[in-house]
């Protein structure tokens, strides 16, 4: 089955620093690569996603990229702040038609 | 809020037991889709309806099956429960036409099995 891979599984980044989350897919059929932003506690929720026909999206201070001949793709988040502190999950659309979560990163913003 | 809605919130139960987990998708959505996250784990996949149909299937054990009603709201049924079947189970909806949309969750059902 699908195999999505999410580096690092923790990362800690001081405030106004930049944070870059990894993953890498196995299927090459993958169409769809969303990002989630989970919460303590609460509901994951979508903060930027890509699709296999676009390089690179960006909404303000979040960017994704994606390189389809690598299997990779990665979430950029600039500038970080407190709030950014949660665990980002990456996911991908595949063959099966489901998404496939990567294993989590818990990022910590330092004030 | 998402607009999809679980319930309960909590469900304690023992070993062995039966439960019964509820979703209602977004309004107009027809994908209804079931994870299930374990304590220090990842989103699972467990099994997603379209229309009332099943459409794809993921990790799902043979103690768990699911339905969705005409409605559109979907129950997920848990049987012969095992204390590592406590986690938190999320629903979520995508309205699921075409190219792969943006998906829902739900606040989600924290399942502890004693």
């Amino acid at each position: 089955g699908e195999n999505v891979e999410q580096h690092p599984s923790t990362l800690s980044v001081q405030e106004g620093d930049s944070a870059v989350i990894k993953c890498t897919y196995s299927d090459s059929a993958s169409n769809y690569f969303p990002w989630y932003k989970q919460e303590l506690g609460k509901r994951p929720q979508l903060i930027i996603d890509i699709r296999s026909n676009v390089g690179e999206k960006k909404d303000q201070r979040i960017a994704v990229t994606l390189n389809k001949t690598a299997k990779h793709f990665s979430l950029h988040i600039t500038e970080t702040q407190p709030e950014d502190s949660a665990v980002y999950f990456c996911a991908d659309y595949n063959a099966g038609n489901m998404l496939t979560f990567g294993g989590g990163t818990r990022l910590m913003v330092k004030p | 809020d998402s607009g999809v809605t679980q319930t309960p919130k909590h469900l304690i139960t023992a070993t062995g037991q039966r439960v019964t987990l509820r979703c209602s998708p977004r309004s107009g959505d027809l994908s209804v889709y079931w994870y299930q996250q374990s304590l220090d784990q990842g989103l699972q996949f467990l099994i997603q309806y379209y229309n009332g149909e099943e459409r794809a299937k993921g990790n799902i054990l043979e103690r768990f099956s699911a339905q969705q009603f005409p409605d559109l709201h979907s129950e997920l049924n848990l049987s012969s429960l095992e204390l590592g079947d406590s986690a938190l189970y999320f629903c979520a909806s995508s309205p699921e036409v075409g190219e792969p949309y943006e998906q829902y969750f739900g606040p989600g059902t924290r399942l502890t099995v004693t």
